[in-house]
């Protein structure tokens, strides 16, 4: 069965550069959700959306901003990276409320 | 492919009685498992953790079981109460700091 696609899994970017992460939910799913897992820390939810409509907010900083797109992809935009920033960002997919299935993550390394 | 896996989707227990959730995987390369909380439009929780040098780990009212010929792991839940009712996920650590995440059982304690 299709799973939930991240891209890329790795990546490496400076200080005060610009990161995009990209999520592909499982198909049919109308609901993704962003998560942040700092080293040795629980994951933190970001954000999420439900049919391309932002739905709910969490620990989100400015800096970032994330959409849903028409084909339901989304896109978690990061600017001005900070080393703190440094995380395994993991994306989520649900049909509605509904289970949560993760992608593999997106662990992003910022020197 | 799904290499950790919770079969079942949804469980009901009576208020006071045992939960048990459990949690199957593949990759015998998995050495820490954990398992977290999620209540709706609320990112995860974590609850417990278990290396794989051990076979239980016991916090409170939550008593993680890992039986590694099996490649299984089960969470207790003791007596169970109804503010317990949410899904809940088990998720195993791979290599590279890469956690897999199982699909998450719905739990309804039953007052």
């Amino acid at each position: 069965a299709a799973g939930v696609i991240q891209s890329p899994r790795h990546l490496i970017k400076e200080k005060r550069e610009t990161a995009t992460l990209k999520c592909y939910p499982i198909p049919r799913h109308d609901t993704v959700y962003w998560y942040q897992q700092g080293p040795g820390q629980d994951p933190q939810f970001l954000i999420s959306f439900y049919e391309k409509m932002q739905s709910d907010k969490g620990s989100i900083p400015d800096r970032f901003s994330a959409q849903q797109f028409s084909d339901y992809h989304s896109e978690l935009n990061m600017s001005s990276l900070e080393l703190g920033d440094s995380a395994l960002y993991f994306c989520a997919s649900s049909q509605g409320p509904d289970t949560q299935y993760f992608g593999p993550g997106t662990r992003l390394t910022v020197l | 492919d799904q290499q950790v896996k919770q079969n079942s989707p949804s469980l009901s227990v009576q208020e006071g009685r045992i939960s048990i959730l459990n949690c199957d995987y593949t990759n015998s390369m998995f050495d820490y498992f954990l398992w977290y909380k999620k209540y709706p439009a609320e990112g995860p929780t974590f609850l417990i953790s278990i290396s794989s040098i051990k076979d239980k780990n016991e916090d409170g009212r939550f008593t993680v079981f890992l039986n590694k010929s099996a490649k299984h792991l089960s969470l207790h839940i003791v007596p169970s109460q109804p503010g317990d009712s949410a899904v809940y996920f088990c998720a195993a650590l791979g290599t590279g700091n890469q956690f897999y995440f199982g699909t998450g059982t719905s739990l309804t304690v039953i007052p």
